[in-house]
């Protein structure tokens, strides 16, 4: 079955970077893009954009360009995403999500990376 | 514009009906899915394609659309199903908006 595993609860002071990795299994890493999701505290979720998993080309939604980079190791199956210059309104889940077998819609989702920025 | 707006929040009594609605200027060119969150869990999808239920969702989640809005519709609403629940549809340029959510509450 498509799984995909995140890795866990990261703290990091503002200016510092951090890596979030998606991990997928249970199917061909390279035939589906995989969508990143984000989500402040008590807020929404918002689309930051996604990576092309056979070219590994990203496409960046309004709002998540600059610091955001989206990345692959098809060796091993995974995606990360890596936020720079870390300002404490990067506090939120960040998501990975596949879309389904028609490319129609995010159908499957890792559990979720909560990412915490404080001093 | 892209945009899709939903309203805050939803109150309901148990046994009773609960619409949401979600509206957008791209809705009717583009399919709308529905998705349900609990507290601390990623979404999981409810309806697709504007009107179709996925396997293992309950029948009393339904969907509708008229011109530039979609609503989700779940009858004989249960504690269970409350949540939040989100839109999601395609922009113009092919990629993803959310919309901005309405929390349900079953009082």
């Amino acid at each position: 079955q498509v799984q995909l595993v995140q890795s866990g609860s990261e703290l990091k002071k503002p200016g510092a970077s951090v890596k979030v990795s998606c991990k997928a299994s249970g199917y061909t890493f390279t035939s589906y893009s995989l969508s990143w999701v984000r989500q402040a505290p008590g807020q929404g979720l918002e689309w930051m954009g996604w990576i092309n998993t056979n070219t590994g080309n990203p496409t960046y939604a309004q709002g998540f360009t600059g610091r955001f980079v989206f990345s692959l190791d098809t060796s091993v199956s995974t995606s990360y995403l890596q936020i720079t210059s870390l300002k404490a309104e990067d506090t939120a889940v960040y998501f990975c999500a596949r879309v389904d077998d028609d490319s129609a819609y995010l159908l499957y989702w890792g559990q979720g990376a909560l990412v915490t920025v404080s001093s | 514009s892209d945009e899709l707006t939903q309203p805050p929040s939803v109150s309901v009594s148990p046994g009773q009906t609960a619409r949401i609605t979600c509206s957008g200027d791209a809705l009717p060119k583009q399919y709308a899915y529905w998705y349900l969150q609990r507290p601390g869990q990623a979404p999981v999808v409810v309806i697709k394609r504007d009107i179709e239920r996925p396997s293992g969702i309950p029948e009393r989640f339904s969907g509708s659309t008229s011109g530039t809005t979609v609503t989700l519709t779940i009858s004989g609403v249960q504690a269970e199903d409350e949540a939040d629940y989100y839109c999601l549809s395609t922009d113009s340029s092919g990629g993803y908006v959310f919309g901005t959510g309405t929390k349900v509450t079953v009082l």
